[in-house]
């Protein structure tokens, strides 16, 4: 699996876009792009997964680059709630095994 | 729905212990994974199960067992508990293996 390199915290004016990067240089053609967070030590929530078109759904948008080594997740509108870790993970998407978080970014939105 | 759930929620054992973590879903998926979450770390698979009878090793196996008897349960067994396995358990599951995996609210455990 593609290695994947995040910031280790970013702060985010509540009400703003939160834009969180993630470098995944090594991305094999057949790997996607999954985000998730975690909320305050609670089981981590699925966000938004893509291949190599841009996706959005309500929670957020995904913009993979053309070349697909760099990816950010937006979230539009940013509230205190959305204080959590994000993780960017890359995998296969037919292999079960290749599921491992790395340590992710902690964004903190504040008033 | 329930979704995904543990027990217990909090666990101190002794070095040398065993114990099962429990796991549950109620939306019928054929994947369940367990994690460990060690402080200020990412979630690193322990094992992972594609059906009822099938289970599979992940990235961190050693020191840990799993079953899948059915397809709604599939509990994580400690055998000879050390204090490196103090972490945070959680057990999630999925539809298929590129749909999103659910998470349970964890197991925290701790081993002195």
């Amino acid at each position: 699996d593609a290695k994947t390199t995040q910031p280790p915290s970013m702060d985010c004016a509540e009400g703003r876009a939160a834009n969180l990067p993630c470098n995944h240089s090594t991305i094999s053609g057949n790997e996607y792009v999954y985000w998730y967070r975690q909320i305050h030590s609670q089981g981590p929530q699925y966000i938004i997964h893509g291949l190599k078109n841009n996706e959005t759904n309500e929670m957020a948008s995904l913009i993979i680059t053309e070349d697909r080594k760099s990816s950010t997740l937006i979230l539009p509108h940013a509230t205190l709630r959305d204080t959590a870790v994000y993780y960017c993970i890359v995998r296969v998407a037919t292999n079960a095994g290749k599921s491992t978080f790395g340590d992710g970014t902690t964004l903190t939105v504040k008033p | 729905n329930a979704g995904v759930t543990q027990t217990p929620k909090f666990r101190i054992l002794k070095i040398g212990q065993s114990m099962t973590l429990q796991c549950t879903q109620d939306m019928n998926h054929n994947y369940m994974y367990w994690y460990r979450q060690d402080p200020g770390m990412g979630l690193k698979l322990i094992y992972y199960s594609v059906g009822a009878g099938i289970t599979d090793k992940g990235e961190v196996p050693n020191g840990y067992n799993v079953s899948r008897s059915t397809t709604e349960d599939f509990p994580l067994r400690l055998e000879l508990a050390a204090p490196s396995q103090t972490s945070v358990y959680f057990c999630a599951s999925s539809a298929g293996v590129g749909y999103e995996q659910y998470f349970g609210p964890g197991t925290r455990l701790t081993v002195t």
